[in-house]
């Protein structure tokens, strides 16, 4: 069974500062994605990641796929309020072809003011 | 407006009663997909559809019904709603491109 383990589960932070959330598997993915989830809404596409030792950077968001694609990470610079939300990573089994995703169970995330 | 939309966004209904969650999206995509949200367990995944009259269980099935007579609509149904089933659903949608596109949600809570 694939399993997508995120850390922290959850983040309280200062507005301005820098913090990483990790998503990491003993499987490989052929991509993994990373979504933000606000209160009462579903989760939005950020980002999606398909090479390994991808880098995409996103404003102040940058998202980094391992070389062997079984990890990720999510790095926020100077983080705002608007941060704030519960960030979903999900990762897409190359074996499967019916695009089920994998997911994260996510991390929480407080920027105070 | 282009996009996905759930409804009802609330619902209330007592145990064993039948509920239906709508789902309809604007794109003609191919994939949908019902998942619950709880705490503690994450998005879990109910059952998938890969094109119209093509329907398939996921992780956690039991006590649920879908239907795709059309490729826009991908309605489900609790056929009778037990407390344990009180989650907030999402229905999603996946084009070509990668990535997922969720509706907003249903909250629906079974007393």
């Amino acid at each position: 069974t694939q399993l997508l383990e995120q850390s922290p589960q959850f983040l309280s932070i200062q507005e301005g500062e820098n913090l990483t959330v990790y998503c990491n598997s003993s499987s490989v993915f052929s991509s993994l994605q990373w979504y933000r989830q606000e209160p009462g809404e579903g989760p939005v596409l950020l980002v999606t990641v398909v090479t390994g030792g991808e880098v995409k950077k996103l404003k102040r968001l940058t998202f980094q796929f391992g070389d062997a694609r079984k990890d990720s990470s999510l790095h926020i610079t100077a983080a705002q309020p608007g941060d704030t939300g519960l960030y979903l990573c999900a990762g897409a089994g190359g074996w499967d072809s019916n695009y089920q995703l994998i997911w994260g169970a996510g991390t929480k995330l407080i920027i105070k003011p | 407006d282009a996009g996905i939309t759930q409804s009802p966004r609330y619902k209330i209904t007592e145990t064993g009663r039948q509920v239906t969650l709508m789902c309809h999206q604007t794109w003609s995509h191919s994939y949908m997909f019902w998942y619950r949200q709880d705490l503690g367990h994450g998005l879990r995944l109910i059952y998938y559809s890969a094109a119209a009259d093509i329907t398939d269980k996921g992780e956690v099935p039991d006590g649920y019904v879908v239907s795709r007579s059309k490729t826009e609509n991908f309605p489900l149904t609790l056929e009778s709603a037990t407390r344990s089933q009180t989650s907030v659903y999402f229905c999603a949608s996946r084009g070509q491109v990668y990535g997922y596109t969720f509706g907003s949600g249903t909250r629906l809570t079974v007393v």
